[in-house]
């Protein structure tokens, strides 16, 4: 049983270009949540998201940043005119979201965005 | 609101000795508790969770912590440090007033020496 898988593992941009970010739930989980790390900083919680649905977007950006989880495929994390304040890791957790174990978040192994 | 706060952003022990690392948090409904791990260049992995069940929660890799509700804290420890222990370690919170999300403190860094 595959877990989350995240892509790319390191990402590169310039100032202004585009970063996507994806995320693979683990099997048979429905919900997915974005944290950024920072150098020398927890994990902060960026958006929380099912199907098709953001349930919670109350750490993300106002700007900028948006993400979606569509029906079919992997989650995405966008990132429009990358600053050098993005450059930080980008992890992404499922959960089965039901159940005793529904409030587990299993994370990916991150993105570590890095901007020049 | 629910926060974290994490006492010592680096604890260093000799192999062998007792690991003890601190976790003091702050919510206003019954929480859930976690500990993850987080080795270099990796993901988080799950040590041990608490869910309002036993109030000494015994996790992975010889680790357990004990929630006391009258300190509001969940201290990780584990009997005797191995090499393969030294990580940045997690502490987590969610609450169960509703809405899934993981507040997390700042980490501890751990380094267990020969």
């Amino acid at each position: 049983n595959a877990g989350v898988m995240q892509n790319p593992r390191h990402l590169v941009r310039r100032r202004g270009q585009e970063a996507r970010l994806r995320c693979s739930p683990m099997k048979g989980h429905s919900h997915v949540y974005w944290y950024r790390q920072l150098p020398e900083e927890g994990l902060k919680f960026m958006v929380y998201l099912q199907k098709e649905n953001i349930i919670d977007e109350s750490g993300m950006p106002k700007e900028r940043f948006s993400a979606e989880f569509p029906k079919e495929g992997p989650s995405i994390l966008r990132i429009q005119q990358v600053v050098r304040g993005d450059s930080a890791a980008y992890f992404c957790a499922s959960s089965p979201g039901s159940g005793d174990s529904g409030n587990i978040q299993y994370f990916g192994a991150g993105t570590r965005l890095s901007v020049l | 609101a629910q926060s974290v706060t994490q006492l010592g952003s680096h604890v260093s022990v000799s192999e062998g000795a007792l690991v003890l690392l601190r976790c003091n948090y702050s919510s206003s409904v019954p929480p859930y508790l976690f500990w993850y791990v987080q080795y270099p260049n990796q993901g988080l992995q799950l040590l041990l969770k608490y869910t309002s069940a036993a109030t000494l929660v015994k996790g992975i890799n010889g680790f357990e912590a004990e929630f006391k509700k009258s300190e509001t804290s969940f201290h990780l420890t584990k009997p005797s440090a191995h090499m393969s222990d030294a990580a940045e370690y997690f502490c987590a919170v969610r609450g169960t007033g509703g809405g899934n999300k993981l507040t997390f403190g700042t980490g501890t860094q751990l380094k267990v020496e020969l």
